[in-house]
Formats: structure tokens, C-alpha cells, sequence
């Protein structure tokens, strides 16, 4: 298994500003992803951070609004720019361990719910 | 388009069996998988089926059939503590998964 923890959990910021979510794997991981998921809603993912090359951004998803970092195999970070209301959601960062591949099994962080005024 | 069709809503009793219905339409498909989500919780991990089949563990089982697109979580024994969000989500390769809109389980005493 996997143990993610994120920072922060919850954040409240202004419009125009940047939030950076830090997410730390307690064991070493190649595939990293973070999603975004409004409250009772399903799960979007918004790019896949694999250690040592650039993230691979979904459909709708750009570096430059999402800027990722990936700097070893425990931690990755996601930016949120420029912000707007419309980025008000909940972020969440997953991993898929080797030794759970065949399973195409996910663990998944605590999430860090943002609000954009 | 990629689509994963799941029922909103289920209500069901407690010490009851429930069944949530998952059809897929994916570009490529690999497997399907199970994702429990209590209200402001992660997403955790229940079941995964590459094959067609049934595949079970403890109370809850889950059944794949590739040829009709469509799989299903089972849930015996219903505690209250099952009351909470699955969502059903597609492996469709390239290490992806696309995750359905998620059925909210209300279990009632």
C-alpha cells in the first residue's frame, strides 16, 4: 500500500493569486496523478507527473494554468494560477505502486479542498 | 466520446443486498474497477476485474461481462457504514483510468 499526505487540506484564497499543493508518498512511486473533483462529483484528471520527464496534461488541462513539479519519486507539487472561482474544488493526488499494477489499483491523498473568491 | 453510465442514487436497508450497474463506452478498455468515497474522504481502493467474471471479497463481489460493455459492484449485508459514494472507473491503457459520476449508497436502518 501507499500512505499520501497533502498540504494544505483546505485553503481559501483571492482571485489572481497562485496555491501550491505539495503531495508526499510515503514509499518510492513512478506514476503520480492529480485529479480534481467537485463535491459529489466524479473524479477529472488533470495530468500525470512521472518522475525525471514533464507532465502529461489531459484535454482541458495546461502547464501553464497547472504547473507541475515532479523532483523525486515521494513528492510532486501542483500549482493552481491565476485563480478563479471556477478553480474552486477539491485536489487530489493519487500514485499507483508497481506492486499493484496488475490490480490497477490507485491510492488516493486526503485531498486539499480549495476556495477561490 | 468516453462515457461511463452508473446510477445516481441508491437506497437500500440495512442487512440488505445491493447491486450498482456500471455500463462503459472507452476507447480502450483493460479493466474495470470499484472506488468506495466516504463524504470528505479519498477515494479507496474495493475491486479490480480484467476478466469477465465474478470476483469477490469479504461482503462486497464485483462482475465484469467485456461482450455487454457492463460490470457491477454487489454489496451483501449492507452496514451503515457502506453509506458513502461508488464510482466505477475504466483502466483504458496508457496508465489512465477514467472514473464514472459515482452512485451515492444511502443505507437506511
Amino acid at each position: 500500500s501507499a500512505v499520501i499526505s497533502q498540504k494544505p487540506s483546505r485553503d481559501i484564497c483571492q482571485r489572481g493569486t497562485s496555491l501550491t499543493i505539495q503531495c508526499q508518498v510515503d514509499s518510492q512511486v513512478t506514476m503520480m496523478f492529480w485529479y480534481r473533483q467537485q463535491p459529489g462529483q466524479s473524479l477529472t484528471l488533470i495530468a500525470t507527473a512521472n518522475q525525471g520527464s514533464e507532465a502529461t496534461y489531459e484535454s482541458g488541462f495546461v502547464i501553464d494554468k497547472f504547473p507541475i513539479s515532479r523532483p523525486n519519486l515521494t513528492f510532486s507539487t501542483l500549482t493552481v494560477s491565476n485563480m478563479s472561482p471556477e478553480d474552486s474544488s477539491i485536489y487530489l493526488c493519487s500514485v499507483r505502486p508497481r506492486e499493484r499494477i496488475s490490480y490497477n489499483e490507485q491510492f488516493f491523498g486526503p485531498g486539499t479542498r480549495l476556495t477561490v473568491l | 466520446g468516453q462515457s461511463l453510465e452508473q446510477p445516481s442514487e441508491v437506497t437500500a436497508v440495512e442487512g440488505a443486498i445491493v447491486q450498482i450497474n456500471c455500463t462503459y463506452q472507452t476507447s480502450g478498455f483493460y479493466g474495470l474497477s470499484w472506488y468506495q468515497q466516504h463524504d470528505g474522504g479519498a477515494p479507496t481502493f474495493l475491486s479490480y476485474n480484467g476478466l469477465d467474471g465474478l470476483e469477490e471479497t469479504g461482503r462486497f463481489s464485483s462482475f465484469l461481462s467485456r461482450s455487454d460493455s457492463y460490470g457491477y459492484l454487489l454489496l451483501q449485508e449492507l452496514q451503515m457504514k457502506d453509506s458513502a459514494s461508488y464510482f466505477c472507473a475504466v483502466y483504458t491503457g496508457g496508465f489512465k483510468t477514467i472514473f464514472g459520476a459515482g452512485t451515492r449508497l444511502f443505507v437506511k436502518a
